[in-house]
């Protein structure tokens, strides 16, 4: 298995832009987390869905972000518009029901 | 709710001492504890876990032993290696609950010299 595979790995937009991220899940894992990354705040969990339901969106910053995942294989997180503030490496992860998580690469994004 | 607490970095070691990385939990039911290891650049890896009470998970030469009476789950390795350098972080998982949701640490940067 290629393991979670997040596009792309680095992003650089201007203020003002959308910005997509995509992540495929590991097939057969039931769980899929977005987590964001920096330096200041550590690793935050925004969302998570079960079965493709969000569960838990709590960690969400604000309206601007959203996510979906339309089906087992597929998610994506949107930013729109895009702030210098959300400039962050964010993860995706997937989940078996056993507590077996694994992180994809990273998508780095750039907000300018 | 959920917490976990880990030993503020950075720690800087030579090559070949003993590594000690603290991790204490809070948690209302039956966790599984892990250790997750970021290298440069790199996602998260599950480097070990450990599902019950006194339970010890290994890997790579670093060891780890799920203490319920102290709520501590330590990251131990004997030798590091300039390879080790990384950022460990410790995590939790009720499996209780829907997802298996991940509450990690804050994470320890490791730096190891030569």
């Amino acid at each position: 298995d290629a393991g979670v595979i997040q596009s792309p790995r680095h992003e650089v937009t201007e203020m003002g832009q959308e910005v997509t991220l995509r992540c495929k899940p590991i097939s057969g894992h039931n769980s899929l987390f977005w987590y964001r990354q920096t330096m200041m705040r550590g690793l935050e969990l925004l969302i998570y869905f079960n079965n493709n339901v969000p569960i838990d969106d709590s960690g969400m910053p604000e309206d601007r972000f959203s996510a979906k995942m339309p089906n087992a294989s597929f998610s994506t997180l949107k930013i729109q518009p895009s702030e210098p503030r959300d400039s962050a490496v964010y993860f995706c992860a997937s989940s078996t029901g056993q507590g077996l998580t694994f992180f994809g690469q990273g998508t780095r994004l750039t907000v300018v | 709710g959920d917490s976990v607490t880990q030993m503020e970095g950075p720690v800087t070691l030579s090559e070949e001492a003993f590594l000690t990385i603290n991790c204490t939990y809070t948690a209302t039911g039956y966790p599984s504890l892990f250790w997750y290891v970021q290298y440069p650049g790199e996602g998260l890896q599950l480097l070990l876990k450990a599902t019950k009470a006194d339970d010890k998970g290994s890997n790579k030469g670093f060891e780890a032993t799920y203490r319920k009476e102290t709520t501590s789950f330590h990251l131990e390795k004997g030798s590091v290696q300039v390879s080790d350098s990384a950022v460990y972080f410790c995590a939790l998982s009720d499996l209780r609950n829907a997802g298996n949701m991940l509450t990690f640490g804050g994470g320890t940067r490791l730096m190891v010299k030569p």
